[in-house]
């Protein structure tokens, strides 16, 4: 099945690390996204892994793949209050080219 | 760099009445796909095209229905609107099948039904 799951909230304070924790059910995908979200605006595409990886770094973002446990990390360096967004997930559905996303992190960052 | 184009950005609409959203993929973009947001939720995937063929479906209701067109932009149309259509429709672009996970997002536009 096709279940993409993220913590609700996570609160930080200005230039400490963030990590946004995302468990996924279809083994077989190939392609997992990190997407940003802020408030009435359209979805950022921050970074991808191919399933064959186990770690993205792009800057101040580390991506981090466990494909045994299903499980995707993304960990922001020096969290900044214009990282304050919500942070969605996703996975290639398996056999289609459609995105499944997760419920979604809502990332606040306290000054 | 061009992006994706979504038209119009805000929508208000009663209930029963239809609508038409709009999609202009990035320039050589072929496949386009549209997804559904509610308040608070995450974006569900509702129906994708490739060269001007339905490639995939998913969670659209019947009185919704879309196309792409032979310049490759793409309308969504939504028939007898209900106060649960109300919801931010984006549409994404990719270069060919096989890069879709490439997918770009356009803005989304704003629909609500009162």
């Amino acid at each position: 099945g096709e279940d993409v799951e993220q913590s609700l909230f996570l609160s930080v304070r200005e230039g400490d690390s963030s990590v946004i924790n995302c468990t996924y059910t279809d083994s077989s995908s190939t392609y997992l996204y990190w997407y940003k979200q802020e408030p009435g605006a359209g979805l950022q595409l921050l970074t991808y892994i191919f399933s064959n990886m186990d770690m993205k770094q792009d800057q101040r973002l580390t991506v981090l793949l466990n494909k045994k446990d299903k499980h995707l990390s993304l960990r922001i360096a020096d969290t900044q209050t214009g990282d304050s967004a919500i942070y969605f997930c996703a996975e290639t559905a398996s056999g289609t080219y459609k995105y499944i996303f997760g419920t979604g992190t809502r990332l606040k960052v306290l000054a | 760099a061009a992006g994706v184009i979504q038209s119009p950005r805000h929508l208000i609409k009663e209930k029963r009445e239809t609508a038409t959203l709009k999609c202009y993929p990035i320039p050589r973009h072929d496949t386009v796909y549209w997804y559904q947001q509610g308040p608070g939720q995450d974006p569900q995937f509702l129906i994708s095209f490739y060269e001007k063929m339905q490639s995939d479906k998913g969670s659209i209701p019947d009185r919704f229905s879309a196309q792409q067109f032979s310049d490759y932009h793409s309308e969504l149309n939504m028939s007898s609107l209900e106060l649960g259509d109300s919801a931010l429709y984006f549409c994404a672009s990719s270069l060919g099948r096989y890069k879709s996970y490439e997918q770009y997002f356009g803005p989304g536009t704003r629909l609500t039904v009162t």
